[in-house]
């Protein structure tokens, strides 16, 4: 089985400059989620989708951050204006269910490290 | 309020000893999942276990053990004869059923020497 891809897997942008991620699941997983993780710390929630919708994007930050998933699939993560706070490694993870499956819980992506100067 | 406390940041063993790695847990959910996590330095999250709260079973996977205790809200990691390979970050990860979120620690860096 496939993993879940992300793409690029490093970007280095000025600040104020715009980026975006990009997410493919696994095949039938119906759950995508978009974590941001700070150096030092643990990964961070931003947004979540279940098949196109979103179920909880509480902790993103909506004047900047933007992501969708059109077709219940693929997902993308976008970023304008970029800030040097938002330098993180940005991973996207699928689940068959919101509780993870019962084997391998959540699945993770490699992630796309951003750097901002 | 949801959280997972790691108050190991870092830990260095030399290869063969064993190691417990230690996580906290809060929620007020009465159903809940717990999760523990390893990232070597490639950077991907690689899934190690997930329990349930009705399950308080220890686990044991080849040299990998969990020890679940809902009485201290803890659910505690040991690698037993620990290799260099092992040298990565672990976060442990708490999901309850009132929310979407799944809430992770701020892992653990363990260092096996060889």
């Amino acid at each position: 089985e496939a993993g879940v891809a992300q793409s690029p897997r490093y970007k280095i942008i000025e600040k104020r400059q715009s980026v975006a991620f990009w997410c493919n699941p696994i095949s039938g997983h119906a759950t995508l989620y978009w974590y941001q993780q700070i150096l030092g710390q643990g990964p961070k929630l931003l947004i979540q989708f279940q098949n196109n919708g979103v179920v909880d994007d509480s902790q993103l930050p909506k004047d900047r951050f933007s992501a969708e998933r059109l077709k219940g699939v693929d997902s993308t993560l976008k970023i304008q204006p970029a800030k040097l706070e938002d330098s993180a490694v940005y991973l996207c993870a699928s689940s068959f269910t919101p509780t993870g499956h019962f084997n391998y819980g959540y699945t993770f992506g490699s992630g796309t490290r951003l750097t901002v100067v | 309020a949801q959280k997972v406390t790691q108050a190991q940041t870092e830990i260095s063993v030399v290869e063969k000893e064993d190691v417990t790695l230690d996580c906290v847990y809060e929620t007020r959910d009465t159903t809940y999942y717990l999760f523990w996590y390893k990232q070597p330095p490639s950077g991907e999250l690689v899934f190690l276990i997930r329990r349930n709260s009705f399950d308080e079973q220890n686990e044991i996977s080849g040299r990998y053990s969990w020890n679940f205790q809902k009485s201290t809200s803890s659910f505690n990691f040991t690698i037993t004869a620990s290799q260099v390979v092992d040298s990565a970050v672990y976060f442990c990860a708490l999901r309850g059923d009132s929310s979407y979120k799944l809430i992770f620690g701020s892992g653990t860096r363990l260092l096996v020497r060889p």
